[in-house]
């Protein structure tokens, strides 16, 4: 079985600092990765994939994410962040020969002027 | 524009109640999924359909039932044997074989 796990559950950034989410998924083979974000009370929107190629992906909104398999890791990074970026963060994986999206529990952002 | 729609957005409901939750999509996606939504515990998948009269069972199945009649549609019903039936509930859908999931903007149950 695959899992995915985000190890911050909420992080509070000062706007215009800097932003990683970390997230790490077992799994034996390179799966495909992606970052999806949630507002309160909505649907998710996705933030940027990596399926295979180069390991730093570059996402809408300013984000970006690099693979690095020696670590399973997929972290979410954005040099600057807005006070329009506060939401939740969700890491997903799904195998190459599966429909299954498997979500890890998700990061909530909290920005303080 | 082509989108997701679920409806209701909030819905309330008494114990021993079934209640259908509607997802429509007009992307002329082939599969369609239903996730819950749970405080701290990420997404959990309830159900999905590849193909129109298709679908399989999620991590959490028990308690819910679906149906696909259309490619469009993909109703969810939370039946009395739900044992915690509140939560939010995501549809989606996508290409057959591709990767990325399009969610609709959820709807709400609460069970009083």
């Amino acid at each position: 079985a695959q899992s995915v796990t985000q190890p911050d559950i909420h992080i509070t950034v000062s706007e215009g600092a800097s932003l990683e989410l970390r997230c790490n998924y077992s799994y034996g083979a390179t799966p495909y990765l992606f970052w999806y974000v949630q507002s309160p009370g909505q649907g998710l929107q996705l933030l940027l994939k990596y399926f295979s190629g180069d390991t730093l992906v570059q996402g809408i909104k300013g984000f970006e994410a690099e693979f690095k398999r020696s670590q399973s890791s997929f972290n979410l990074r954005k040099p600057s962040v807005h006070w329009s970026d506060a939401a939740e963060y969700f890491c997903a994986v799904r195998r190459s020969n599966d429909y299954k999206l498997s979500f890890g529990a998700g990061t909530t952002v909290t920005v303080r002027a | 524009d082509g989108g997701i729609t679920q409806s209701p957005k909030y819905l309330f409901r008494k114990e021993g109640q079934n209640v259908t939750l509607s997802c429509e999509q007009n992307l002329n996606h082939d599969a369609m999924y239903w996730y819950r939504q749970d405080p701290g515990q990420g997404l959990r998948l309830i159900y999905y359909s590849q193909i129109v009269n298709d679908f399989q069972k999620g991590d959490i199945a028990e308690g819910y039932s679906v149906s696909r009649e259309k490619k469009e549609s993909f109703p969810l019903t939370v039946t009395s044997a739900q044992k915690n039936p509140t939560a939010f509930y995501l549809c989606a859908s996508s290409y057959s074989g591709a990767n990325v999931l399009t969610f609709g903007a959820g709807s709400r149950l609460t069970v009083l």
